[in-house]
């Protein structure tokens, strides 16, 4: 089975611009869970979707939004870029249930100028 | 306070000595994730644990819900074993929600 794939690694952009970052889970998992990792806050939790639906939510402002399409694919999106958004986003992917293992990509790592 | 301790943040090792890393929390929680994840980034999961104790290898890892602590130990580790190990726990039930400790710096030296 392949792994969790995000597109693309490595990203630059410039403040006020806006992002769309793409995570692609193992085939037949349907939750897919983001986060950002930064060097001062370390992982945090962005969201989590499930067949199509935001299951739950960080504390993070509304500048930060996802989306889950039909084939399980998900995008996450960040507006009005700020310099502090520079981070490595890492997607999570997940079988069906409560307590099951999650795997991850190998993130995408955003510079924010 | 964080809802996720964990000690230390750094760990320097001889190979063959035996590592712990100490995980607590202060939520309720319906798993505890141990992951790993070397320079450049990639994450590992190693174990997921609801209760008791679960071996791969040369890892151990164990939880005691009452005392909300769990333990990762590595027996005659190896310098392959240097990485950041991260304990995470789900405090989102079915509704999956991941808080991370800070993580351990591992160095482990030949």
């Amino acid at each position: 089975k392949a792994g969790v794939t995000q597109t693309p690694r490595y990203l630059i952009k410039t403040r006020g611009q806006q992002v769309t970052l793409s995570c692609s889970p193992i085939s037949g998992h349907r939750s897919v869970s983001w986060y950002q990792q930064t060097p001062g806050q370390g992982l945090q939790f962005l969201f989590e979707y499930f067949s199509e639906t935001q299951r739950n939510k960080g504390n993070f402002p509304g500048r930060f939004s996802g989306r889950q399409f039909s084939n399980s694919r998900s995008e996450m999106n960040v507006s009005t870029l700020e310099l502090g958004d520079s981070a490595l986003y890492l997607c999570a992917s997940r079988d069906d249930g409560v307590n099951t293992e999650a795997f991850f990509g190998q993130g995408t790592r955003l510079t924010v100028v | 306070k964080n809802e996720v301790e964990q000690s230390p943040q750094n760990l320097t090792a001889q190979e063959g000595e035996f590592i712990t890393i100490n995980c607590s929390y202060s939520v309720g929680i319906s798993a505890l994730h141990w992951l790993q994840q070397h320079p450049g980034g990639g994450i590992v999961s190693l174990f997921m644990l609801s209760s008791g104790k679960k071996k791969h290898g040369r890892l151990i890892a164990t939880i005691n819900i009452q005392e909300k602590h769990s333990s990762l130990h590595i027996t005659a580790s190896h310098p392959r074993d240097s990485a950041v190990y991260i304990c995470a726990v789900n405090s989102g039930g079915s509704n999956y929600k991941l808080t991370f400790g800070k993580g351990t710096l591992l160095t482990v030296n030949p």
